[in-house]
């Protein structure tokens, strides 16, 4: 069990169109949600918080009108890269916890994005 | 000052040998919990091990292995007979709770060892 997917896994688009990305927690339902970004041969660097219901919280130095973050469901979160440039180019995962075992994450497939 | 260091930032190896990657972290809290991801070319992350604060038996589990010392703050992770299928970035993680966020763990996430095992 806890099997989250994300949508589309690729996608490449031109600069200045907004792009979405959809996370989904398949067999279970995610109380929290979180993005991450990720830059080649680097770590994961967590974007946002999301819970179901309320407004997602960012990390210091992430432009919340730039990465919108909607959790519209218990299953269901979608990160929007609005405008993008090439500089937003780079690997998203998304992860999932459940309401028990908050400590454990589920991370799913990733996205990658690619802004020409 | 990074909370989860790990040193090592490429290892290589043939095919047979064992390997250890090291991972070193640093938290005031007492309870918090520790991770090992393994990120292959795919991009996906593979949950390998959790360990909470409390439990500091060592694991085994095939070739795997993990040895948590809390008196020096590491969490290190053995494969024994590498295989090139090993080859991969492997992640330690530390969670902690994070006040305010309705209960959330937050992981802080190592740089990565990228484990390259030749045939």
């Amino acid at each position: 069990g806890a099997v989250v997917s994300q949508h589309p896994s690729r996608v490449i688009c031109k600069s200045g169109t907004s792009v979405k990305i959809e996370c989904r927690s398949l067999d279970f339902q995610a109380t929290t949600m979180f993005w991450y970004r990720q830059f080649p041969k680097k770590s994961l660097m967590l974007m946002a918080t999301s819970n179901e219901g309320s407004k997602a919280t960012y990390e210091q130095g992430v432009e919340k009108d730039k990465f919108l973050i909607n959790h519209a469901s218990l299953t269901l979160s979608t990160l929007t890269v609005t405008s993008a440039h090439p500089e937003d180019s780079s690997f998203y995962i998304c992860s999932a916890t459940r309401e028990w075992g908050k400590e454990t994450q589920y991370f799913g497939p990733g996205t990658r994005l690619l802004v020409l | 000052a990074q909370k989860v260091t790990q040193a090592q930032t490429e290892i290589s190896v043939v095919e047979k040998e064992d390997v250890t990657l090291d991972c070193v972290y640093e938290t005031r809290d007492t309870t918090y919990y520790l991770f090992w991801y393994k990120q292959p070319p795919s991009g996906e992350l593979v949950f390998l091990i959790r360990r909470n604060s409390f439990d500091e038996q060592n694991e085994i589990s095939g070739r795997y292995s993990w040895n948590f010392q809390k008196s020096t703050s590491s969490f290190n992770f053995t494969i024994t007979a590498s295989q090139v299928v090993d080859s991969a970035v492997y992640f330690c993680a530390l969670s902690e709770a994070r006040s305010g966020a309705g209960g959330s763990y937050i992981p802080t996430f190592g740089r990565g060892t990228s484990l390259i095992v030749h045939p």
